[in-house]
């Protein structure tokens, strides 16, 4: 198994400029989530998903939309990017819907910066 | 609402000492307790996770947590270091019913040969 997988790996974006990062996993989870990291705090939950069709809004969804047509893809668009949106986003799966109590499992992360 | 702090964003130990990573959380109700760890140059992967009544967590790699209730605390610790432990090691909190996991902002454990 690949596990979880992000493409890419770095993007550099100019302001107002839109983009699509990608995320897949090949183990069936029915869980999948989008965090940023900044430096100093914790991961903020972005959107989560609990099954094809189904997605909901964590923490920080401003700015982002998701969408969940397959189990394997959760893709996270930024529709206009703002320097705020610089971070590193990491994508998570878990085999429990529902289940931020079971093991997330991690994608390596995609770096991000808005110019 | 659930919260967690990681005492020390920065730890050095010398091979063989004991490793104590401190985290307290703050939740309305029992709460889920996990540790997750990112190696170099690899994906955040679980450590340990503690759901129970008992006190202590075990984990991979000679890793266990200890659950005191009373001071709110899940520390991390390991009775002697080895090289391999240096990583980022993150303290995480989760509610039932809730879709939120909340992570601590990480520990650098660095070993001193």
């Amino acid at each position: 198994n690949a596990g979880v997988t992000q493409t890419p790996k770095f993007q550099v974006l100019k302001t107002g400029q839109s983009m699509t990062l990608q995320c897949a996993q090949d183990m069936n989870h029915e869980y999948m989530s989008w965090y940023r990291q900044d430096p100093g705090m914790g991961l903020r939950l972005i959107h989560y998903s609990v099954g094809a069709g189904i997605t909901d809004q964590g923490e920080v969804p401003n700015g982002y939309n998701v969408s969940r047509s397959t189990t394997e893809d959760f893709p996270l668009r930024l529709l206009s990017a703002a320097p705020s949106q610089t971070s590193v986003y990491f994508c998570a799966s878990s085999s429990d819907s529902g289940s931020t109590y079971n093991e997330q499992f991690f994608g390596p992360g995609t770096r991000l910066t808005v110019l | 609402a659930q919260s967690v702090t990681q005492l020390g964003s920065h730890v050095s130990v010398s091979e063989g000492a004991l490793v104590l990573l401190r985290c307290n959380y703050s939740s309305s109700v029992p709460p889920y307790l996990f540790w997750y760890v990112q190696y170099p140059k690899q994906v955040r992967q679980l450590l340990l996770k503690y759901t129970s009544a008992a006190t202590l967590g075990i984990g991979i790699n000679g890793f266990e947590a200890e659950f005191k209730k009373s001071e709110t605390s899940f520390h991390l610790s390991k009775p002697s270091a080895h090289m391999s432990d240096a990583a980022e090691y993150f303290c995480a909190v989760a509610l039932w019913g809730n879709e939120k996991l909340t992570f601590g902002t990480g520990t650098r454990l660095t070993i001193i040969p």
